[in-house]
């Protein structure tokens, strides 16, 4: 069975730049959800995915967007990089409903 | 709102020691609760789910307990080991929002 992965694992940009991640999930699970996690913190939301829509949301401003595929991978996409984009972004798959989620290893964002 | 606070932040023991860490939530209409380990840099491995028909569940070493009507999870180490050098997440996941709430963590060291 493989897990959730995540690409890039480490990526630079500047302050106004657009960035693009990526994550497959879980094999069996049809949901993407995505986390933001700035260091010494916990994960906060961004949104999740379901059958290719947005299925909540959290505080996070109209320049996080994202994507889900019919394969139920998923992108989360950033403009207008800010310096305080700069953290691990973790993506995690579930089955709906479940309450069970498993994460990838993340993909550490550094915005200079 | 759902808000989930973790004591003590940081906790250092000696290894072969039994230990406890804490995690309070503010609404008790969490649907399930899970516990996570995260390495420096990593992403979440998931130690251990329990649902909310549940009130503890084990795995090896571990034991995790909530009690609902308390606002209180807790998370048992027994005979801990250097590799158990991590920092431990609890997060509570609420039915309809589709999302996890998460703690700051406890950043665990074991001492040989």
């Amino acid at each position: 069975e493989t897990g959730v992965t995540q690409s890039p694992t480490h990526l630079i940009k500047t302050r106004g730049q657009q960035v693009t991640l990526r994550c497959s999930s879980q094999s069996g699970h049809n949901t993407v959800s995505w986390y933001q996690q700035a260091l010494g913190q916990g994960p906060q939301f961004i949104f999740q995915y379901y059958r290719e829509e947005e299925n909540g949301r959290g505080n996070f401003p109209p320049r996080f967007s994202g994507l889900q595929f019919p394969n139920y991978s998923s992108e989360l996409n950033v403009n207008a990089l800010e310096l305080d984009d700069s953290a691990l972004y973790l993506c995690a798959s579930s089955a709906i409903g479940t309450g069970e989620l498993f994460f990838g290893e993340g993909s550490r964002l550094t915005v200079l | 709102k759902q808000e989930v606070t973790q004591i003590p932040a940081a906790l250092s023991v000696p290894e072969g020691e039994n230990l406890v860490l804490n995690c309070s939530f503010t609404d008790s209409a969490i649907y399930n609760l899970q516990w996570f380990r995260q390495d420096p840099g990593k992403g979440l491995t998931s130690l251990l789910l329990i649902q909310s028909s549940q009130r503890e569940q084990t795995s090896g070493r571990l034991n995790a307990s909530l009690d609902k009507s308390s606002g209180r999870s807790t998370l048992y180490i027994a005979a801990s080991q250097p590799g158990d050098s991590a920092t431990y997440l609890c997060a509570g996941y609420q039915g309809g929002s589709e999302k996890l709430v998460f703690g700051k963590g406890t950043k665990l060291t074991v001492n040989p």
